[in-house]
């Protein structure tokens, strides 16, 4: 089993709307999450960072589920410029970050 | 302003030829990473550090090699390249806790024809 799996999608909504991403993990263990935003053709960019239940930070909410072992990313009134691939990222096994292919996002207008 | 960088940005270069992709980070971090990650494709890592003379191979088998002479400093050198090794190139480190985020460089987009 992968250690974290995300929907690829691309998820389409239009500007304004709220949007939510799963990502589930395999590594019970793990203590903290980090989502990471990239753009295409461009290096993952830290967005948030889930180090207890969850996070809120402007238009983002992270939250952490234990007992299910998934986080989610809420984003509200989307933006043109949200879109760009999410990627989940547990520390993974040695606490050696793994990445998945990450939830393709497109706002439009 | 970047805390961490790769040289060159982009590279195309012949099959057969020696490549060092070079990455520095100004931040004091212990670990290090090389990811390499094709276009709409996952990040894979291939090489990782834990300090000084640490070097350690990832996931995905590689036929590079790295090292880890000073903190700030972690070169890839490909020996002889070949156009399977066409891909991006990225490299990240973390410091402090183990469960510290990841800071990436700017990425090397190789081209071996």
């Amino acid at each position: 089993r992968k250690e974290v799996e995300q929907d690829p999608g691309p998820f389409n909504v239009p500007e304004g709307a709220t949007v939510a991403f799963n990502c589930t993990y395999s590594n019970s263990a793990s203590q903290s999450f980090f989502w990471y935003r990239q753009d295409c053709r461009k290096e993952p960019k830290l967005l948030m960072s889930v180090y207890s239940s969850g996070n809120e930070d402007g238009r983002f909410t992270a939250q952490l589920n234990r007992a299910s072992q998934y986080i989610s990313l809420l984003i509200r009134d989307s933006k043109l410029s949200d879109s760009a691939t999410y990627l989940c990222v547990p520390p993974g096994g040695s606490y050696i970050p793994t990445f998945g292919r990450g939830t393709s996002l497109i706002v439009h207008p | 302003e970047a805390d961490i960088y790769q040289t060159p940005r982009y590279l195309v270069i012949g099959t057969g030829k020696k490549i060092t992709l070079e990455c520095s980070q100004t931040m004091g971090h212990d670990k290090m990473y090389w990811y390499q990650q094709d276009p709409g494709m996952e990040l894979h890592l291939i090489h990782y550090s834990y300090g000084v003379n640490s070097t350690e191979k990832g996931d995905l088998s590689s036929e590079s090699t790295v090292s880890r002479i000073r903190t700030e400093h972690f070169p890839l050198t490909l020996e002889s390249a070949r156009p399977s090794h066409t891909s991006q190139y990225l490299c990240a480190s973390s410091g402090g806790a183990h469960n510290s985020p990841l800071h990436f460089g700017n990425g090397t987009r190789l081209t071996v024809t």
